[in-house]
């Protein structure tokens, strides 16, 4: 079975920090994608990547920034972070056609 | 623009009852559509995908359906248990070249021992 594991279960950064999440997968997978799950406006995609280096535009990319350099791992970079975006990040990659995987998420407090 | 909604947001049943939940999407031009679950504070797992020529899947006491023309997908749920206590998502992914997922807001499930 394919294991995407996000580094951090949960984070507390200042305002103004720069933040990197990451996240790995031990299968070679190209696609891998970022969501933010906040309440009431449940998960809505940051950023996603299908290869390396590439890299697309999700719903709400504005505040983030991404990253991947290999395959198996994936970033998302908060460039100056924000209390609007405490949030649980959640970071899922797909393999075989529309079979999605999901880490066990990030729970980001921006204090 | 793809809409995924379900409903009920929170449903709450005695242990033991089979029950159903609701999924609808707005654009039928899809390629799949899965079914998660969530636990709280977790991530999500996948419980079922059912591919866009297919009418249903099973695993266990789970049974997901599809009605691709009517934009409509249900979770059933048999003889259910009080660990199934969570909150379940749809989620579709459109045909072409989207790969990513757009997602229900979920239906909170109680199952009360």
């Amino acid at each position: 079975d394919v294991k995407v594991t996000q580094s951090s279960r949960y984070l507390v950064k200042r305002t103004g920090e720069k933040v990197f999440l990451e996240c790995v997968q031990d299968m070679d997978h190209e696609n891998m994608f970022w969501y933010r799950q906040d309440p009431g406006l449940g998960l809505r995609l940051i950023y996603f990547s299908y290869d390396v280096k590439m890299k697309e535009k999700g719903d709400i990319p504005e505040g983030y920034s991404v990253s991947r350099e290999k395959k198996e791992r994936f970033s998302l970079i908060l460039e100056s972070a924000s209390t609007n975006q405490t949030s649980m990040y959640l970071c899922a990659d797909s393999g075989t056609p529309g079979v999605y995987t999901f880490g066990s998420g990030t729970r980001l407090t921006v204090v | 623009k793809q809409e995924v909604t379900q409903i009920p947001a929170a449903l709450s049943v005695p242990e033991g009852e089979n029950l159903v939940l609701n999924c609808s999407f707005t654009d039928s031009a899809i390629y799949n559509l899965q079914w998660f679950r969530q636990d709280p504070g977790k991530g999500l797992t996948s419980l079922l995908l059912i591919q866009s020529s297919q009418r249903e899947q099973t695993s266990g006491r789970l049974n997901a359906s599809l009605d691709k023309s009517s934009g409509r997908s249900t979770l059933y749920i048999a003889a259910s248990q009080p660990g199934d206590s969570a909150t379940y998502l749809c989620a579709v992914r459109q045909s072409g070249s989207a790969r990513q997922l757009t997602f229900g807001s979920g239906t909170q499930l109680t199952v009360l021992p």
